[in-house]
């Protein structure tokens, strides 16, 4: 069955410090989408960052970059320059190829201290 | 990517009595996704609902309690039905476009 899993409950970082957020899965898939997002109070759902998984260049937007290992099956993410609007849970999702269900990790709550 | 507007946003609801959320879609879709996130939690997937089919259910819901409707590509509801306080939660509509997949802004519903 494809999991994926957030070891960190909750993180904290420092503003303008970086933070590097962790994300593993499981999968027998070879090709693949992994995303993450970003929720607010608000409760919109944000998309930060998305990978597909036949490209081994990792995605970059702005201050938000990833870590993909495929082999390993990890995705993490690094928010650098953490600013107080990054505050929010971020979930790491997976889905098997375009136009499928999203598989959710349990998220991670992050605080940025002023 | 699509935008999704969600109505209502949030709703007190008596026990026993059924919620109707609406999803309007500016683009036409064919895979809508209705997911459960109740507080603190991640996202649970309810059902997948694409038009002209009956909606696919997830292990552990069922469409006399959840019933959807997919009349055309751009809307969908879905229903909570006899409420109870369990119910309480925010409930969140899901399309997938070109591979990117955009969110409702959330229905908080709490059933007293």
């Amino acid at each position: 069955a494809q999991t994926v899993t957030q070891s960190q409950p909750e993180m904290s970082v420092q503003e303008a410090e970086t933070v590097t957020l962790s994300c593993t899965y499981d999968t027998s898939e070879s090709d693949y989408y992994l995303f993450w997002y970003k929720q607010p109070p608000s409760r919109q759902m944000i998309l930060v960052i998305r990978q597909e998984a036949y490209k081994q260049q990792n995605a970059t937007e702005n201050r938000f970059s990833v870590n993909f290992q495929k082999a390993a099956k990890s995705f993490s993410l690094k928010i650098s320059d953490s600013q107080l609007g990054d505050a929010a849970m971020y979930f790491c999702a997976y889905s098997a190829g375009n136009n499928r269900k999203l598989i959710w990790g349990l998220g991670t709550s992050l605080a940025v201290n002023p | 990517s699509a935008v999704i507007s969600q109505k209502p946003s949030r709703d007190i609801c008596q026990r026993g009595t059924s919620l109707t959320i609406q999803c309007q879609v500016d683009s036409q879709v064919t895979m809508m996704f209705w997911y459960r996130q109740q507080p603190g939690q991640s996202l649970t997937l309810i059902a997948t609902a694409n038009q002209g089919s009956e909606a696919t259910y997830e292990s552990g819901f069922v469409i006399d309690k959840f019933p959807i409707s997919r009349p055309n590509l751009t809307f969908s509801t879905l229903t909570v039905s006899n409420m109870s306080p369990e119910d309480s939660s925010i409930y969140l509509c899901s399309v997938v476009l070109d591979g990117g997949y955009t969110f409702g802004s959330g229905t908080r519903l709490t059933v007293v």
